[in-house]
């Protein structure tokens, strides 16, 4: 079984810390996605890395694909409340694109 | 938001009964997929489908079965549903961007079953 762990599982900070979020695998995932989620609504797509070692940014959002293709982070700098929400992991594996998900990350970000 | 769409939003139906949720995408993607999302687990793979009658098992598919007869709609049946069964669940098109493959998700169905 494919597993993708994510930590930390909760975040809870002030407005203008920076913070890390981790996706580790065994597995080599053909890319990875992040996605954040509101209550009540489905997860929308962040971004999409590829290749190993690519770094994407995404204005406050930086994402990292590992160069194995095994784990990504993501690291929000001067978090701010807009921030707010669950963010999940997704490696694509097999065909079809087929992701697995982490269990998320749920970040509360506090005035 | 690729045009997907899932109906109904809510439902609540009693243990042994049967359920079906839809699925319609506008976009005429070939990939389509159902997910259940359940606190700690983040989003799972119930079925997936390839093209019109081609589907396939995903992680959790034990009680669902799925139906694909056109492009644009891709059916979750729970034959009998079950306490276990209540859960949110996702409907996804996969878009090929020209690099890679993207999923997006329609707006789910929180489904109780009592």
């Amino acid at each position: 079984t494919q597993l993708l762990e994510q930590s930390p599982q909760f975040l809870s900070i002030q407005e203008g810390e920076n913070l890390t979020v981790y996706c580790n695998s065994s597995s080599v995932f053909s890319s990875l996605q992040w996605y954040r989620q509101e209550p009540g609504e489905g997860p929308v797509l962040l971004v999409t890395v590829v290749t190993g070692g690519e770094v994407k940014k995404l204005k406050r959002l930086t994402f990292q694909f590992g160069d194995a293709r095994k784990d990504s982070s993501l690291h929000i700098t001067a978090a701010q409340p807009g921030d707010t929400g669950l963010y999940l992991c997704a490696g694509a594996t097999g065909g079809y694109n087929k992701l697995i998900f982490g269990a998320g990350t749920r970040l509360a970000v506090h005035p | 938001d690729a045009g997907i769409t899932q109906s109904p939003r809510h439902k609540v139906t009693e243990t042994g009964t049967p359920v079906t949720l839809r699925c319609h995408q506008t976009e005429n993607h070939r990939y389509m997929y159902w997910y259940r999302q359940d606190p700690g687990h983040g989003l799972r793979l119930i079925h997936y489908s390839y093209g019109v009658k081609d589907t396939d098992k995903g992680e959790v598919s034990d009680g669902y079965s799925v139906s694909r007869s056109k492009t644009e709609d891709f059916l979750l049946t729970l034959e009998s549903a079950t306490s276990s069964q209540t859960s949110v669940y996702f409907c996804a098109i996969s878009a090929w961007t020209g690099t890679s493959y993207e999923q997006y998700f329609g707006p789910g169905t929180r489904l109780t079953v009592t």
